[in-house]
C-alpha cells in the first residue's frame, strides 16, 4: 500500500544534540512537507520541498534543516539551535492539492 | 496571511446526537479545504476534501460544506458514536507562493457512551 512512513515513533534528545527524523513516501508525490504540532497551537509549517534538490523555509524554520536528495525521502534534522524542540512532528506529501500525512514522531528533550 | 479558526475548541455530547463543527478562514482565495481527524498521538487522517468550486462533500455519516465567499465551512456528523471521539482539524490550501496547508487549532470532540 502507498503511504508515508515516519521513524522513529518516539525520539529522545539530550541538550546540545542534533537528531534526524526520517520521512519516506512511496506515493510518487513531488511535494513534501514538515509540520510541528504543539498543544493548543495547531500545526505549523517548518520546511517544504516541491521537487528533488530544492526546499524552502516555512513559518518556523529556525533551528531545523532538511535535505531532498531523493524524491522518496525528506529527512528533518533538529539542531542544537532549536531551543524548544519538544513537540510532535508530522511529515506530509501532496499531489494536486491533496495531502497525505505520516503517523508522526514525538520528540522529547531529556 | 491566511488564518483559520475552529469553533468550538472542545465539544462533549451524548452518543446518537447530530453535531456541527465550524471552520472559518480569512482569505477566500483558496484551492480547497480539507477536514482531518487526529486520534491522540497519531497522524492525520483525511476525512473530506472540498474543492473551491464545490459546495459540499459527503462520506458516510459525514457531510462537509463550503461557503467560500463568506469564508466558512462546516462538518456535520450524523448519529454520533463513541468511536467518533477525536480531534477534528480544518485546513485550507491556498497554493500560490505560500505553499502548505493553513490549519485551524482543531475541535476536540468527545462522544459520551
Amino acid at each position: 500500500d502507498g503511504g508515508i512512513t515516519q521513524s522513529p515513533k518516539y525520539l529522545f534528545r539530550k541538550e546540545g544534540q542534533n537528531v534526524t527524523l526520517s520521512c519516506e513516501q512511496n506515493l510518487n508525490h513531488d511535494a513534501m512537507y514538515w509540520y510541528r504540532q504543539d498543544p493548543g497551537q495547531g500545526l505549523r509549517l517548518i520546511y517544504y520541498s516541491q521537487i528533488v534538490n530544492d526546499f524552502q523555509k516555512g513559518d518556523i524554520a529556525e533551528g531545523y534543516s532538511v535535505s531532498r536528495e531523493k524524491k522518496e525521502s525528506f529527512p528533518l534534522t533538529v539542531t542544537s539551535a532549536q531551543k524548544n524542540p519538544t513537540a510532535f512532528y508530522l511529515c506530509a506529501s501532496r499531489t494536486q492539492g491533496i495531502y497525505t500525512f505520516g503517523s508522526g514522531t514525538r520528540l522529547t528533550v531529556v | 496571511k491566511q488564518e483559520v479558526t475552529q469553533i468550538p475548541a472542545a465539544l462533549s455530547v451524548p452518543e446518537g446526537e447530530n453535531l456541527v463543527l465550524n471552520c472559518s478562514f480569512t482569505d477566500s482565495a483558496i484551492y480547497n479545504l480539507q477536514w482531518f481527524r487526529q486520534d491522540p498521538g497519531k497522524g492525520l487522517t483525511s476525512l473530506l476534501l472540498i474543492q473551491s468550486s464545490q459546495r459540499e462533500q459527503t462520506s458516510g455519516r459525514l457531510n462537509a460544506s463550503l461557503d467560500k465567499s463568506s469564508g466558512r465551512s462546516t462538518l456535520y456528523i450524523a448519529a454520533s458514536q463513541p468511536g467518533d471521539s477525536a480531534t477534528y482539524l480544518c485546513a485550507v490550501f491556498s497554493g500560490g507562493g505560500a505553499d502548505g496547508l493553513t490549519f485551524g487549532k482543531g475541535t476536540h470532540l468527545i462522544i459520551q457512551p
